[in-house]
């Protein structure tokens, strides 16, 4: 069964760099049929799609949120992560990895529990 | 920039049925926008409900089911129980790889 696992600190200061990883577990990184994503959730508030990336290392952002991310995948290790720069207190936030489905019908099917990251000083 | 819309909130009596719907600012929302649906509660992560308009995910009560009606997705509850109370968000594929969130709808089963 496939399982996703978010990791990485839980405070960050404002205007640094926020950096995540997601661990994939019971299944490959490198399935050609999935994408790999993030989203996130501020408290109270809705989710927001981050972006996503696929094994080839090709990566797609959410065009509010572009100029600030960056998505890398570590295959050997079947990993991938986020890198948010510039942080502010809006980004504080629970932040999921998400497995999206691509072949057919362009869903997240298997999600990790999520971790929250605060942004302060 | 389109945004995709949701009730904020609904409300159900135990065993009945609610209709939630997720629509476009500009545009109908069809098929080829792939709606999928996300159930989430208080303290908890999604939970997939529906995907390509109509499709349970594993493991979903079939008292769940999604369709589009009119210009909308839909995701309908038929039989509503106290453990349906959650979040449920939408969310539109817009192609080129990019997928939008609804703001999502508090249901309220009571």
């Amino acid at each position: 069964q496939l399982q996703l696992q978010e990791s990485g600190p839980g405070l960050v200061k404002p205007s640094e760099t926020l950096s995540l990883r997601c661990t994939v577990s019971g299944g490959s990184i490198s399935s050609s049929n999935h994408y790999w994503g993030w989203i996130r959730q501020p408290a109270g508030e809705g989710l927001e799609w981050i972006g996503s990336i696929l094994h080839s290392g090709s990566t797609y952002y959410n065009p509010s949120l572009m100029s600030r991310v960056t998505m890398s995948v570590d295959t050997s290790e079947n990993q991938f992560s986020l890198k948010l720069s510039s942080v502010t207190a809006a980004d504080t936030a629970v932040y999921y990895c998400a497995r999206h489905e691509t072949l057919h019908y362009y869903y997240m099917d298997v999600w990790g529990k999520g971790t929250t990251v605060t942004v302060s000083s | 920039q389109t945004v995709v819309t949701q009730e904020p909130s609904f409300s159900v009596s135990p065993g009945g049925t609610v209709t939630l719907t997720c629509g476009l600012t500009s545009g109908s929302v069809s098929t080829r926008y792939y709606p999928s649906w996300y159930q989430q509660t208080p303290g908890q992560g999604p939970r997939t409900l529906i995907y390509s308009t109509n499709t349970r995910s594993s493991g979903v009560p079939d008292r769940f089911s999604g369709s589009i009606l009119g210009n909308k997705a839909a995701l309908t509850i038929t039989g509503a129980q106290a453990d349906d109370e959650s979040d449920y968000y939408c969310v539109l594929y817009m192609g080129s790889d990019i997928w939008v969130f609804g703001g999502g709808t508090k249901l309220t089963v009571l």
